[in-house]
């Protein structure tokens, strides 16, 4: 137990579908980010929330939405995804940005079919 | 660019001592992490340097060489349970906050 949980752990959805993940850190941290992590590729930063602001967003395409409407918890809205968008999607927190030690989530298994 | 590289894969014997190395290219260059990931699991972090030099944890030590662009981890007195995925990520102060992972190395113990 890292602290961090997020639901569903495992999803499988329609190219057409609309559907979000959600994450919640009970750590007291100002810091959260979403990761992708695809079979055999590195952790992929997505976005970047401190102090619920978004920091950083890294040319994510628009059909991946986050919300964060508070520092403890992170949202990922999807919709319209293609099958190249299946992958482990990780939620992580931090006390602060740029804090060395991020704490991650078990992580939502996506397939989309 | 930013580039990190680390083997694919390794193996080893339960109570050997293993280095998985990690090489990697990058501007504004400010710490390295290892961390480590079991199967089906969210990593865990396990080290952090940055400042060069050997720091060392238990079982599990790290070393950095800023000049040369290097890290590895060292894993002694291996056991089953050291069988893992283990990620280099190198955190980086250019174009805003970035912390940036290599694809990770993993690691099988054999009996």
């Amino acid at each position: 137990e890292t602290g961090v949980t997020q639901t569903p752990r495992h999803l499988v959805m329609g190219m057409t579908n609309k559907k979000s993940l959600k994450c919640e850190q009970h750590l007291g941290h100002n810091a959260m980010y979403w990761y992708k992590q695809s079979a055999k590729k590195p952790l992929e930063l997505m976005f970047v929330y401190s102090l619920e602001e978004r920091v950083e967003n890294n040319s994510v395409p628009s059909r991946f939405s986050p919300e964060c409407p508070n520092s403890s918890h992170l949202f990922l809205h999807l919709h319209t995804l293609q099958p190249e968008d299946s992958a482990l999607y990780l939620c992580a927190s931090s006390q602060d940005i740029g804090e060395e030690t991020q704490y991650f989530g078990p992580g939502t298994r996506l397939l989309v079919l | 660019g930013q580039n990190i590289d680390q083997p694919t894969e390794m193996t080893a014997t339960e109570g050997a001592i293993v280095q998985i190395n990690c090489t990697y290219q990058t501007s504004g260059f400010n710490g390295l992490f290892w961390y480590q990931q079991h199967a089906g699991e969210a990593p865990t972090f396990l080290s952090y340097n940055v400042l060069d030099g050997l720091e060392e944890k238990g079982r599990f030590s790290s070393f950095l060489s800023r000049s040369k662009g290097y890290s590895y981890l060292l894993l002694k007195e291996l056991q089953m349970k050291d069988s893992a995925s283990y990620l280099c990520a190198v955190k980086s102060d250019t174009g805003g906050f970035k912390t940036i992972f290599g694809a990770g190395t993993r690691l099988f113990v054999k009996a």
